[in-house]
Formats: structure tokens, sequence, C-alpha cells
């Protein structure tokens, strides 16, 4: 079946540490997108990618890196710069640009000890 | 910058119309999007609009208008699976000439019997 897929389901970060967050799609879609989702507040954007080996920052980049080698995975790093990671991580992805509809994953939460 | 406001909650009937409503405020407007939630989920993609008027699609109906800054999603004949949060996303050109996504804070919406 086609899809976006998220790995792990929970992650679990030390202080001071860097964790990546998978994000696979069989789509066959151009763009991805890695939002960050808190209690109470909208969806933000970190990165997105319109195509491999390219991407660029959304709103809220700081603390965080991606890399875009391959068309279907999109991974994102939280790094120790980040002080506040503690949220829900959705990955997306759309067809051929970002003029196009967003299809999600099912997300990563990710805690820090 | 770009504002979209939403009822933070509301509840209804099963059975019963509900209507949630989106209002926002961009420049380079080019659609607005309705997503469902389900608590600790994936937002799964409802409804499109990019030109004024109303979309239909089975129970659910989404109007917008382009003039007033205004959306809002219909849901008919509620059921009790209904229950989540319904976000409101607008789509605009980014300074960096690509398309982005703006979400909402997100409606809870709860089913009662």
């Amino acid at each position: 079946d086609g899809g976006i897929t998220q790995s792990p389901k929970y992650l679990f970060r030390k202080e001071g540490q860097n964790v990546t967050l998978s994000c696979e799609q069989n789509l066959n879609h151009d763009a991805m997108y890695w939002y960050r989702q808190d209690p109470g507040q909208g969806l933000r954007l970190i990165y997105y990618s319109q195509i491999v080996n390219d991407f660029q920052k959304g709103d809220i980049a700081e603390g965080y890196s991606v890399s875009r080698e391959k068309k279907e995975s999109f991974p994102l790093t939280v790094t120790s710069a980040q002080k506040n990671p503690t949220a829900f991580y959705l990955c997306a992805s759309s067809e051929s640009g970002t003029q196009e509809t967003q299809y999600f994953g099912p997300g990563t939460r990710l805690l820090v000890l | 910058g770009q504002n979209i406001d939403q009822p933070t909650e509301m509840t209804a009937t099963e059975g019963a119309i509900v209507q949630i409503n989106c209002t926002y405020q961009t420049s380079g407007f080019n659609g607005l999007f309705w997503y469902q939630q389900h608590a600790g989920e994936a937002p799964t993609f409802l409804s499109y609009n990019v030109l004024d008027g109303l979309e239909e699609k089975g129970r659910f109906s989404s109007f917008l208008s382009r003039s007033k800054g205004y959306s809002y999603l219909l849901l008919k004949e509620l059921q009790m699976k209904d229950s989540a949060s319904y976000l409101c996303a607008v789509r605009d050109l980014s300074g960096a000439g690509s398309y982005q996504l703006t979400f909402g804070k997100g409606t809870k919406l709860s089913v009662i019997p």
C-alpha cells in the first residue's frame, strides 16, 4: 500500500543528545515537509524540501536539521540546540510541489527525559 | 504574517448539523484546506477551496469567501466518530517563491449522544 511512514512512534531524548526521526514515503511525491505540533497550537513548519538534494527552512528551523538524499526519505534531526523539543512531529508529502495537497504520516511523539 | 482564527471547542449532538468557522488574514492567498485530526493521530485531508462558494463531499461541505477572509466547514448527520479536532489551513506564496500552509490552532469538536 502507498503511504507515509514515520518511526518510531515514541522517542525519548536525554539532555544534550541528538535524535533523528525517520520519514519515508512510497507515493513518488516530490515535496516533503516536517511540522511540529504542541498542545493548543497550530502545526508549525520546521523544514521542507521540494526536490532531492534541496531543502528550505520553515518558520521554526532553529535547533533542527534535515537531509534529502533520496526522493522517498526526509529524516529530521533534533539537535541539542533545540531547547524545548518535546512535541508531536508530523511529516507530510505532496505530489509535485508545494502547490499540491499535503498528506500526513502518523507522527512521532518526542519526549525529553 | 498570517492570522487564522477558529473556535477552540464546540459541542454538538449526534445526528445534528454543526458549522465550524475559520477567518484569516493573509497576502498571496492560494487556497484553504480543512483537515480532521483524531487525538494522537495524523491530520487527514477533508477539503480544499480556492474559489468562492460551496464544495460538497458527502456529509462534509466547505465554504469560502475570499473577499471576507472567511471559510466554514459544515458537518451533517453527526456521528460519534466525528469527535475530533478540525484544522483550518491557508496556503499562500512565501517569500522564497514556494507555497506554504499556515494552520489555525484547530477546533475540538465533541459529539454527544
